[in-house]
C-alpha cells in the first residue's frame, strides 16, 4: 500500500487565520483527495486534488475557503482559510491509484494519519 | 450520490464471526465497495474491496448481491484488538477514476472477552 504522511498531526489556531496542510505519498498516485471528520462523525469528502489543474470541490465546500494545490504526483497541501471555531476538525488526505512500472495497477484508496485543528 | 447506512454499534464476543451490512439503494453502475477500519486518533485502514459477488482476503470477506444495493463485510473470529469503527464507502467509478465518495455513518464494534 502507498504510504501517506501529514503535517502537523495536529494544530490549534487562532479565529480569522489560515493554516496549511501538507500531504505527502512515498510514490506517484493518480488522484488525492481531502476529507474532513468532525468528532464522533464519518468522513466527508471536501474535494479531489488534481495535479496541473484546480481542484474539484464537493457541494458545500468553496475554492475561498480551502484553497488546495496539486503540484506534483506525490504531494498536495489544503489550506483552511479564515478559520472559524466551526472548523475544528480532523483534516484527512487520501490517494488512490498507483502501480509499479508505469502501470496503474492498485485502485485502492488509502488514508493519511489526519492532521487535528483546533481553532479557538 | 449514493446515501449508505449502516447500523450504528455492535457486540460480540471473542472468537465469534461478525457481519456487518451497509445499504446502498442507489448506488451507481460503476462504483465500488469498500470498506474501512478506524481506531481513535488514526486515519482509516482498508480492509477490503469489491465491486460484486464475493472478494476474500487474508483479514475480512466481502459479499454483495446481485442487485448491489447492500454489502456484507464478514470478519472471522474477531479478537479484542478488532473493537474499532468500520465505515463502507461507496464510489471510485470501475475503470475510471472519478469522485462521489461517499461514506457510510460507520459501526462502532465493541469486542467483549
Amino acid at each position: 500500500s502507498a504510504v501517506i504522511s501529514q503535517k502537523p498531526s495536529r494544530d490549534i489556531c487562532q479565529r480569522g487565520t489560515s493554516l496549511t496542510i501538507q500531504c505527502q505519498v512515498d510514490s506517484q498516485v493518480t488522484m488525492m483527495f481531502w476529507y474532513r471528520q468532525q468528532p464522533g462523525q464519518s468522513l466527508t469528502l471536501i474535494a479531489t486534488a488534481n495535479q496541473g489543474s484546480e481542484a474539484t470541490y464537493e457541494s458545500g465546500f468553496v475554492i475561498d475557503k480551502f484553497p488546495i494545490s496539486r503540484p506534483n504526483l506525490t504531494f498536495s497541501t489544503l489550506t483552511v482559510s479564515n478559520m472559524s471555531p466551526e472548523d475544528s476538525s480532523i483534516y484527512l488526505c487520501s490517494a488512490r491509484g498507483w502501480g509499479t512500472s508505469g502501470a496503474i495497477v492498485r485502485n485502492e484508496q488509502f488514508f493519511g494519519p489526519g492532521t487535528r485543528l483546533t481553532v479557538l | 450520490l449514493a446515501k449508505t447506512t449502516q447500523p450504528i454499534s455492535m457486540d460480540s464476543y471473542e472468537g465469534q464471526e461478525v457481519n456487518i451490512t451497509c445499504s446502498h439503494n442507489n448506488i451507481a453502475t460503476n462504483d465500488y465497495i469498500t470498506w474501512y477500519q478506524q481506531f481513535p486518533s488514526q486515519g482509516p485502514r482498508f480492509i477490503i474491496q469489491g465491486y460484486k459477488t464475493k472478494v476474500t482476503n487474508e483479514v475480512a470477506s466481502l459479499f454483495i448481491p446481485a442487485d448491489r444495493k447492500s454489502s456484507t463485510l464478514s470478519l472471522p473470529r474477531v479478537s479484542l484488538s478488532d473493537t474499532a469503527v468500520y465505515y463502507c464507502l461507496v464510489g471510485g467509478g470501475r475503470g475510471n477514476y472519478g469522485q462521489n465518495f461517499v461514506f457510510g455513518p460507520g459501526t462502532r464494534l465493541s469486542v467483549l472477552p
